[in-house]
């Protein structure tokens, strides 16, 4: 099974400031690394796929990055309504696996 | 609009069983795999079960294997959870999710969840 680590756990920061948060595979997982947003009481929502593809109406604040072990999802300049929590998940290995998390709050 | 409606979650004992129901619309159901994932209370997301677009092929977590069972209807636009056996730990908020064509593990569009609660 890939285990998905995410960091920081937790990422306070003040609107307007920019947001880089880190999601590390115990193996390459090529580009199959999706993010996703949560808020409370929401289902999720998928921001990223294949590594850096933004889905369909996902602000062009949100950005991804990186290949096989190491990927980055930035968010430019952060609005009130990006304070959630963040997922990543792979999809090149069953069993599909997602990462711990990583809560973006408000400083 | 792509939409999935999950139901059928509700209280059971352990042991018990629960089926999930998932209704989907605004797509060509018959051309997506769909997936269930589940989120237990203040915790987060797991990968339960994903299902082939045409149903012939269907994989499952090592948690739920031999307990759950996926299957969909395409006359009802239905996807399905068949949970037998079920533990404190199945507790959790269940959501249904679409992936792409191709990509059956993007996960696209989610339904709203449905609680399902294990207790005695």
């Amino acid at each position: 099974e890939i285990v998905l680590t995410q960091s920081p756990a937790t990422l306070s920061l003040s609107p307007g400031e920019r947001a880089t948060l880190s999601c590390r595979a115990s193996q390459s997982v090529s580009s199959s690394l999706a993010w996703y947003q949560q808020k409370p009481g929401q289902a999720p929502r998928l921001l990223i796929y294949d590594a850096s593809n933004r889905a369909t109406g996902i602000p062009a604040r949100f950005s991804g990055s990186g290949s096989g072990t190491d990927f980055t999802l930035t968010i430019s300049s952060l609005e009130p309504e990006d304070f959630a929590v963040y997922y990543c998940q792979q999809r090149r290995i069953w069993p599909i696996t997602f990462g711990q998390g990583t809560r973006l709050e408000i400083k | 609009e792509v939409q999935l409606l999950d139901s059928g979650g509700g209280l059971v004992q352990p042991g018990g069983s629960l089926r999930l129901s998932c209704v989907a619309s605004g797509f060509t159901f018959s051309s997506y795999g769909l997936t269930w994932v589940r989120q237990a209370p203040g915790k987060g997301l797991e990968w339960v079960s994903t299902i082939s677009s045409s149903g012939g092929t269907t994989f499952y977590a090592d948690s739920v294997r031999g307990r759950f069972t996926i299957s969909r209807d395409s006359f009802k636009n239905t996807l399905y959870l068949q949970m037998n056996s079920l533990r404190a730990e199945d507790t959790a908020v269940y959501y249904c999710a679409r992936g792409g064509s191709t990509d059956y593990n993007n996960y696209y569009s989610w339904g709203q969840g449905t609680l399902v609660t294990v207790s005695s």
